[in-house]
């Protein structure tokens, strides 16, 4: 069974740019979650999506947004980047909406420069 | 924001020794979960415990839970040098939805 993947690996942007990454949970997960991993701030929630809906949000700007697909592949976009968006982003995914261990991917290591 | 907070920060031990890290959190809670990560590389999903249930194991690990003092323990029996890693607990509540709240984890050191 293949594991949560998360595409790109290493990404470098620059500020103001915006930026996608993919997400594409284990097969037959319809729960994918997105988690943002600082030192400072530790993992902090992003967003959550359930069958093309959004079920619940962190505490993010605007500029932070996501979507679902029908096969259950995510991505998340974020618009005019600062340098405090570097992280490492990291996505969930679990099986439908039960209250159970999350399989998380790799994650993307995002820079801002 | 972060819910839970583990304690110790770091701990060093050698291989074969208990390495025990602790985690407490504000809110009620539905389940309490505990992660591990290598490296900056993704979390891997250890073992769950529900807010009903006080102990749980999966092979050398052992996790309590006492919802009275809103505090869980890891315990990870017999150390190897592949325990190394920063380890997380996470909650999810009635509050937070599908969320998980992760404290800022222990990192664990494993000498040989």
């Amino acid at each position: 069974k293949a594991g949560v993947t998360q595409t790109p690996r290493y990404l470098i942007k620059t500020r103001g740019q915006q930026v996608t990454l993919s997400c594409s949970p284990i097969s037959g997960h319809r729960s994918v979650s997105w988690y943002q991993q600082t030192p400072g701030q530790g993992l902090q929630f992003l967003f959550e999506y359930f069958s093309e809906t959004q079920r619940n949000k962190g505490n993010f700007p605007g500029r932070f947004s996501g979507r679902q697909f029908s096969n259950s592949r995510s991505e998340m976009n974020v618009s005019t980047l600062e340098l405090g968006d570097s992280a490492l982003y990291l996505c969930a995914s679990n099986s439908a909406g039960e209250r159970s261990g999350y399989t998380f991917g790799s994650g993307t290591r995002l820079t801002v420069v | 924001s972060q819910q839970g907070e583990e304690d110790p920060q770091a701990l060093s031990i050698q291989e074969g020794e208990n390495a025990t890290m602790n985690c407490s959190y504000k809110t009620s809670i539905n389940n309490l979960q505990w992660y591990r990560q290598n490296s900056g590389r993704g979390l891997v999903h250890l073992i769950l415990i529900r807010s009903n249930e006080r102990e749980k194991h999966s092979g050398r690990l052992r996790v309590t839970l006492d919802t009275s003092k809103k505090s869980s323990s890891l315990l990870i029996t017999a150390s190897r040098a592949a325990d190394t890693a920063s380890y997380f607990c996470a909650t999810d509540g009635s509050n937070s939805g599908y969320a998980l709240n992760f404290g800022k984890g222990t990192s664990l050191l494993v000498t040989p």
